[in-house]
């Protein structure tokens, strides 16, 4: 199983909600990543968990909040998001957070923010 | 900080071979990854090279050049699936984690 599944597919949320988005794979990777993407543009490092911990936020806004519940698990929170916060969100997961290994990607979720 | 350069797009015939170029400028590297990328589509792992030369899977091949800060995908037989973008992605080995920067992507578009 290569898979990174991600949930919802799509997501619309006015500025005042709270949305979670989340993640699983089931591979054993000790790393997950949220990225964010723009149309036409590369996706953009959010976070990075390692074994279950943050270990890097991009300087991403507060509105965004990670959670690794577990090794399989990597949850986006959301709240109070503004209309440019609207992009492809993905998540990865690689064996481990050190140089030699790939990350696999999940289908993404389509965010609209109203 | 990483500057990562690609052609904005490319086109090709189907049978074809075809060449997309990656030049890049970072403070430091380990690693260079090209993912494939169809619209609306998660990105999808090509190849990886860490050492100087080719590394040939299939249809696909990727060169690197770290003296130069150069690679590029070499898609052999095109085939009309192989419209896609193509991101060049460059490992940061500064914080000892598995970050990518990427390229802005070649969208490739390959024709009867």
């Amino acid at each position: 199983d290569t898979e990174v599944t991600q949930t919802p597919k799509h997501l619309v949320m006015g500025m005042t909600n709270k949305k979670s988005l989340k993640c699983e794979q089931h591979m054993g990777h000790r790393a997950m990543y949220w990225y964010k993407q723009k149309a036409k543009k590369p996706p953009e490092l959010m976070f990075v968990y390692s074994y279950e911990k943050l270990s890097i936020n991009e300087s991403v806004p507060s509105r965004f909040s990670p959670e690794c519940p577990n090794s399989s698990l990597l949850n986006l929170h959301l709240h109070a998001l503004q209309p440019e916060d609207s992009a492809l969100y993905l998540c990865a997961s690689s064996q481990g957070a050190g140089s030699s290994y790939e990350q696999y990607f999940g289908p993404g979720t389509r965010l609209t923010v109203t | 900080g990483q500057n990562i350069d690609q052609p904005t797009e490319m086109t090709a015939t189907e049978g074809a071979i075809v060449q997309i170029n990656c030049t890049y400028q970072t403070s430091g590297f380990n690693g260079l990854f090209w993912y494939q990328q169809h619209a609306g589509e998660a990105p999808t792992f090509l190849s990886y090279n860490v050492l100087d030369g080719l590394e040939e899977k299939g249809r696909f091949s990727s060169f690197l050049s770290r003296s130069k800060g150069y690679s590029y995908l070499l898609l052999k037989e095109l085939q009309m699936k192989d419209s896609a973008s193509y991101l060049c992605a460059v490992r940061d080995p500064g914080s000892g984690y598995s970050t990518l920067t990427f390229g802005k992507g070649t969208m490739l578009l390959v024709s009867p």
